[in-house]
């Protein structure tokens, strides 16, 4: 079974670019997860999904982030215009809702801002 | 601010030894989750604990959960340099999907 997929692993790109990131879950999963890893803040919650619909979005930082999912098999974050403290890595996770259940992630994108 | 801290925020052991590292978080929960990262790749879950449990095992891990303190430990038994990497607890709440996870530990097995 494969695991969650994540579109480009490294992206780097200037300074007002456009960034769009996307993420495949698992097969069956009704939970998506858009988590972002800094040293300085660790991993945030961005937003999540729980059958294709946005339920928390507060740990969205700024307007500037975007988050889709229009079907169950794809995801995308935007960044725009993206900012060199954007630069993180950013995962994706997709979990079964019922019952807790352990998050599967995805290896994540680098993502660097000049 | 975040739920979990995890203490220490780094340790390095000889292989065979036994690591032990600490979760302390803020409100109630409706179970703990640990998880590993190794260096460049993303989280794997580790063991879960719900608020209801004391202790669960799982191979060479062992999980204790003290909601009186609220706290939970993670013990890796015979450690191995493989084990070498971030571990991390995540906590929810109930009525809530959302998993709010802890700053890690950073463990070094040296072989």
């Amino acid at each position: 079974d494969a695991g969650v997929i994540q579109s480009p692993r490294h992206e780097v790109t200037e300074m007002g670019q456009e960034v769009t990131l996307r993420c495949k879950p698992i097969s069956g999963h009704n939970s998506l997860f858009w988590y972002r890893q800094t040293m300085m803040r660790g991993l945030e919650l961005l937003i999540y999904f729980n059958n294709n619909v946005p339920i928390d979005d507060s740990g969205m930082p700024e307007d500037r982030f975007s988050a889709k999912m229009p079907n169950a098999s794809f995801s995308t974050l935007k960044i725009q215009p993206s900012e060199p403290r954007d630069s993180a890595v950013y995962f994706c996770a997709s979990s079964s809702v019922d019952s807790p259940q352990p998050q599967h992630f995805g290896d994540g994108t680098r993502l660097s801002i000049l | 601010s975040q739920q979990g801290e995890e203490d220490p925020q780094a340790l390095s052991i000889q292989e065979g030894e036994n690591a032990t590292m600490n979760c302390s978080y803020k409100t109630s929960i409706n179970n703990l989750q640990w998880y590993r990262q190794n260096s460049g790749r993303g989280l794997v879950h580790l063991i879960l604990i719900r608020s209801n449990e004391r202790e669960k095992h799982s191979g060479r891990l062992r999980v204790t959960l003290d909601t009186s303190k609220k706290s939970s430990s993670l013990l890796i038994t015979a450690s191995r340099a493989a084990d070498t990497a971030s571990y991390f607890c995540a906590t929810s709440t109930s009525g809530t999907y959302k998993y709010i996870f802890g700053t890690g530990t950073r463990l070094k097995v040296l072989a």
